[in-house]
């Protein structure tokens, strides 16, 4: 499968405990994104990388959210000091820099906080 | 920042009838619209996407159509068929970097 990939897919986590999610996107692939998607609504998203260097970050995404792509290829999600309001399921795509910016999605890590 | 609505949120159709979805944006740098089809569980899957140069694009029995006039987009469905239920979303980009979803239409067609 060459497709985005993510893991684990689903996590849970008590409440103030710290997570890592993993995201490998399609191997030439050099933007990834990171969004947050909750019930009944659209992705939202957190933030981007091209390469390694993080390009933009939504103001959704407070000090506990931490993300990096050190070597440009997958990258991490890491929450720190989790709350319940972070239940989600977290989407990474990813796209080429050139041509038209199709986002591709991974499966997706649905987080838990309880 | 941009903002996507979308309209309706659900909608029902018998099997071979048309669907039509519509979305507006707010950014008038928004460039880039893509459509996305998700069902239960899976991951959000692009179906067709238009740029603002293009003032419709076909694929089969999909088509979209973009008026920068206006400000909105609409994604039209002919022939629907049962496995055409999922859940639809739009999105915009104002410069093919991060997108901007609208809050989905659940598409159910009925045999």
């Amino acid at each position: 499968d060459t497709g985005v990939s993510q893991n684990p897919r689903h996590k849970i986590t008590k409440r103030g405990q710290n997570v890592t999610f993993r995201c490998d996107p399609i191997s030439e692939h050099n933007r990834l994104y990171w969004y947050r998607q909750t019930l009944g609504q659209g992705p939202e998203f957190l933030t981007y990388f091209q390469n390694e260097a993080q390009l933009e970050k939504s103001r959704l995404l407070s000090d506990r959210f931490s993300a990096e792509r050190p070597k440009g290829s997958f990258s991490t999600l890491e929450i720190q000091r989790t709350e319940q309001g972070d239940s989600a399921m977290y989407l990474c795509a990813s796209s080429l820099l050139e041509g038209v910016g199709k986002q591709y999605f991974g499966p997706g890590t649905r987080l838990t906080v309880t | 920042g941009e903002n996507v609505e979308q309209h309706p949120s659900t909608l029902s159709v018998q099997e071979g009838d048309s669907a039509v979805i519509k979305c507006t944006y707010s950014d008038s740098a928004s460039n880039y619209f893509p459509w996305y089809k998700q069902e239960l569980g899976k991951r959000p899957q692009l179906i067709i996407d238009i740029r603002s140069n293009v003032g419709e694009k076909k694929d089969q029995r999909i088509a979209v159509t973009l008026n920068k006039t206006a400000k909105h987009f609409s994604l039209h469905i002919t022939e629907t068929q049962p496995e055409d239920s999922a859940v639809y979303f739009c999105a915009a980009s104002p410069n093919t970097d991060k997108l901007i979803f609208g809050t989905g239409t659940r598409l159910q067609v009925f045999p």
